[in-house]
């Protein structure tokens, strides 16, 4: 059981835009900003679009933003694309002596 | 441009050894934290370990505790993954990832990835 919990699979529209959440507890997103987001295509190493709950490394496309509640995460895309379909993972600092970082069991976004 | 390389995955038996190897390039890397994450097949991604800068911090998932050890050297550009004692659970992708902070100021969050080397552990 992975220590962050997503939904196993979204799905939406070209054109549409969805949201993927991710809920921990207050050791890990709740107590701290440093909540990523990674997308990996089949066969590929993941990679980074979101850092620090909200901000997006440099090439990002701005389709992508992240924002956090208590002790949920979320990433939204806007403008869905063919190329965002891809498996999405969450993941943040954790204080728990045993681990730096725990990752989300993972999301698959279909584009319909 | 940052460039990641991981080598030395294979097929191993229970209880054999591995080291891996990640080399790299585009950057300074004295200066930044290193990881290592695996992706079992048909699974998640799972932070195994990360070392700092300086080496003088280390850790490790528990599951890996006792058995892997990881390493660098500044001067050769290098993180390594020495893997003992290994298992049938330890079958895996095994990237080397940086951390997004430099000089300590981690943010654990992964910018560049190696593209993987697979350790497949079965008799």
């Amino acid at each position: 059981q992975s220590a962050l919990t997503q939904p196993a699979s979204v799905s939406g529209s070209p054109g549409q835009s969805i949201t993927i959440s991710c809920t921990g507890t207050t050791n890990d997103i709740g107590g701290y900003n440093y909540v990523s987001w990674y997308q990996q295509h089949p066969g590929k190493a993941p990679k980074l679009m979101i850092y620090d709950v909200s901000d997006r490394p440099s090439g990002v496309s701005n389709r992508f933003s992240g924002s956090k509640s208590g002790n949920t995460a979320s990433l939204t895309i806007s403008g869905l694309q063919a190329e965002d379909e891809a498996d999405y993972y969450c993941s943040s600092y954790t204080s728990s002596s045993t681990l730096d970082v725990v990752f989300g069991g993972g999301t698959k976004l279909t584009v319909l | 441009e940052v460039q990641l390389v991981e080598s030395g995955g294979g097929l191993v038996k229970p209880g054999g050894s591995l080291r891996l190897s990640c080399v790299a390039s585009g950057f300074t890397f004295s200066t930044y934290s290193m990881n290592w994450v695996r992706q079992a097949p048909g699974k998640g991604l799972e932070w195994v370990s990360c070392i700092s800068f300086r080496s003088n911090y280390i850790n490790y998932v528990d599951s890996v505790k006792g058995r892997f050890i990881i390493s660098r050297d500044n001067a050769k550009n290098s993180v390594f993954l020495l893997m003992n004692s290994l298992r049938a659970e330890d079958t895996a992708v095994y990237y080397c990832a940086r951390d997004a902070g430099n000089y300590g100021a981690n943010r654990r969050a992964f910018d560049f990835w190696g593209p993987g080397t697979m350790v497949s552990v079965s008799s």
